[in-house]
């Protein structure tokens, strides 16, 4: 069975560009995760899908968002880009159902450098 | 607001020694804690899920325990080797926010 895919693996962008990054999640999981990991800040939650429904969502500004597939895929877009933004954007996928929490396996990540 | 804490941040030993890798949270109401390893620039992988009724997980030379009274896991690796050598991140979902929250991760290192 594949695993998680991110594609690209990595982005060069400059201050004020847009970006959109792809995660295809294993086959049969419905429930996309998305995490922000920087070396000052850690591992941060931005958002989930469900069944082509954001469930949840982390504290960033509305310049990050997402969208979900029917076919279970994910995108996730960060409009105006910031030299903060520079960071490793990992993507989980989960059975998801909703009355529990199941495993969530992690994609290679999207390393992105805003200059 | 789940908050997860990993100590130590860095851990060295040499090859053949046992790790014990210490995680602690602070909403012990939570579905499960999963522990995740991660090599360098890349993504993390699933190394053990407990649930919150269970008490500990075992694969291969990996054992966790979890201790929701006490807000506490803990990561044994037995006999380690220098293939081990990666950070070490748990992360708890919680019920209160129903998301994964992370750790900082240990960092080990393993000596031939």
């Amino acid at each position: 069975k594949a695993g998680v895919t991110q594609t690209p693996r990595y982005l060069i962008k400059t201050r004020g560009q847009q970006v959109t990054l792809s995660c295809s999640p294993i086959s049969g999981h419905r429930s996309v995760s998305w995490y922000q990991q920087t070396p000052g800040q850690g591992l941060q939650f931005l958002f989930e899908y469900f069944s082509e429904t954001q469930r949840n969502k982390g504290n960033f500004p509305g310049r990050f968002s997402g969208r979900q597939f029917s076919n279970s895929r994910s995108e996730m877009n960060v409009s105006t880009l910031e030299l903060g933004d520079s960071a490793l954007y990992l993507c989980a996928s989960s059975l998801g159902t909703s009355s529990s929490y199941n495993e969530q396996f992690f994609g290679p990540g999207t390393r992105l450098t805003v200059l | 607001k789940q908050e997860v804490t990993q100590i130590p941040a860095a851990l060295s030993v040499p090859e053949g020694e046992n790790l014990v890798l210490n995680c602690s949270f602070t909403d012990s109401a939570i579905y499960n804690l999963q522990w995740f390893r991660q090599d360098p620039g890349k993504g993390l992988t699933s190394l053990l899920l407990i649930q919150s009724s269970q008490r500990e997980q075992t694969s291969g030379r990996l054992n966790a325990s979890l201790d929701k009274s006490s807000g506490r896991s803990t990561l044994y690796i037995a006999a380690s080797q220098p293939g081990d050598s990666a950070t070490y991140l748990c992360a708890a979902f919680a019920l209160n926010d129903y998301k994964l929250s992370f750790g900082a991760g240990t960092t080990v290192t393993v000596r031939a």
